[in-house]
């Protein structure tokens, strides 16, 4: 299978503290995506890196991407309650789209 | 402005019967479409994606099928439903075509087979 993987699958942490994800991949890519689905609805694109990026700011979001070791981090600072969701990387080849396994993040207040 | 159309949202089907969930987008052409599923709790498995009219990549050999007979039309068929097939199913779409760019998702078809 292509899929990625998500580590850890969940995370729950307080409302105030950082949270940190990562994602493995493993096939060559020409960017990396990292998606969030709050429960039951469609994914909403949070932010984009490129192969030839390391790391990506987008707000309390901080992207990294090591192509040598085929992963990525998402880093989200100062957590909230709304926050709560699963996080998703998806690398990206010419036309497809492969989403790893996800994040389940609980933040609580 | 774009906007992607998926329907129904719900269905519970009997094991047998057949399935045609449909997804439609506006306010560009020639976008790239996809179909997703979801297990419950689970990743996204890529199903089928389309570059063009008519053209379909299957990437998992199953109980489905997709088609796209309009440009801005991507359907997901099945003859006869498997219990297996239950889960929730997500359209996407990258609205300029281009390889790479980010793809937007409706809000997906909850599918139960009973």
């Amino acid at each position: 299978s292509q899929q990625g993987e998500e580590d850890p699958q969940a995370l729950s942490i307080q409302e105030g503290e950082n949270a940190t994800m990562n994602c493995s991949y493993k096939t060559s890519i020409n960017n990396l995506q990292w998606y969030r689905q709050n429960s039951g609805r469609g994914l909403v694109h949070l932010i984009l890196i490129r192969s030839n990026e390391r790391e990506k700011h987008s707000g309390r979001l901080r992207v990294t991407l090591d192509t040598s070791k085929k992963s990525s981090s998402l880093l989200i600072t100062a957590s909230r309650a709304a926050d709560t969701a699963s996080y998703f990387c998806a690398t990206v080849g010419t036309y497809k789209y492969i989403f790893g396994t996800g994040t389940r993040l609980k933040v609580l207040a | 402005s774009q906007t992607i159309h998926q329907w129904p949202a719900t269905l519970v089907q009997p094991v047998g019967s057949p399935l045609s969930l449909e997804c439609t987008v506006e306010g560009t052409s020639n976008p790239n479409l996809y179909w997703y599923r979801q297990a419950a709790g689970r990743g996204l498995q890529l199903l089928f994606y389309s570059v063009g009219i008519g053209q379909i990549s299957s990437e998992v050999p199953q109980n489905l099928s997709a088609s796209r007979p309009q440009d801005r039309q991507f359907i997901l068929s099945s003859k006869k439903l498997l219990l297996s097939d239950s889960g929730f199913y997500l359209c996407a779409w990258n609205p300029d075509g281009v390889s790479g760019n980010t793809i937007y998702f409706g809000e997906g078809s909850w599918l139960t087979v009973v």
